[in-house]
């Protein structure tokens, strides 16, 4: 059974749209993260959550928002997409220095 | 800041030879972490192995091993007999001792092993 769950796989929207990136783990991590990965540049950290809080944010924009509904959850919200958001979209939890990584979401935006 | 930088953009080896990759990093901090990760041709990103900063020993797991040269802020992984589902892409990471940071990752290097 997958232990991370990121929903959808793939996703297309318009420029402009809204959407939001679903993860949940089931390892019983306290830590959860979000990297983006777009065509050649390095994984690219942008958040870190411990017990739903924020702990770190890396990401200038604000028009990205992690939503913490419950332990194990760290969605992605983004809005007012752009093309340059089109990219893979990891989830991430760890318990201690080791990440482990969701399948990703892959964004395309027109 | 912290900075990875892996040189080595793609390698090609023979099945069951030994592939050396490359990763320096730059950090202020004393104490910090580092570890190597390998992505799958399917995207799937998977840990492999770790070093802590104030370990001296090289980490070993299964067929995969550690060159940390402390002094050069290098951390090699080695490959010993290589399998054809070793190709992927392995990408290099460091964390300082702040365990709210997130890791900062290398461009990577793709490795293409053949028959």
């Amino acid at each position: 059974d997958p232990k991370i769950i990121q929903k959808p796989k793939y996703l297309v929207a318009v420029t402009g749209s809204e959407k939001i990136l679903i993860c949940e783990q089931y390892l019983g991590h306290n830590a959860m993260y979000w990297y983006r990965q777009s065509a050649k540049k390095p994984l690219e950290f942008m958040f870190s959550y411990s017990y739903q809080k924020l702990m770190d944010n890396q990401t200038a924009s604000s028009r990205f928002q992690p939503q913490s509904s419950k332990k194990n959850h760290l969605d992605l919200q983004i809005t007012a997409l752009k093309p340059d958001d089109s990219a893979t979209y990891f989830c991430a939890s760890s318990d201690d220095e080791i990440l482990y990584f969701g399948p990703g979401t892959r964004l395309t935006v027109l | 800041a912290q900075k990875v930088t892996q040189t080595q953009t793609s390698i090609s080896v023979m099945e069951k030879t030994t592939v050396t990759m490359d990763c320096v990093y730059e950090t202020q901090d004393s104490s910090y972490f580092l570890f190597w990760y390998k992505q799958t041709a399917s995207g799937e990103i998977v840990f492999l192995i770790r070093q802590d900063s104030y370990k001296k020993e090289n980490a070993t797991v299964g067929h995969y091993s550690l060159n940390f040269q402390k002094p050069k802020s290098s951390i090699g992984l080695i490959i010993t007999a290589t399998q054809i589902e070793d190709s992927a892409v392995y990408f290099c990471a460091m964390r300082e001792n702040n365990y709210a940071q997130g890791l900062t990752f290398g461009l990577g290097t793709r490795v293409s092993v053949f028959p």
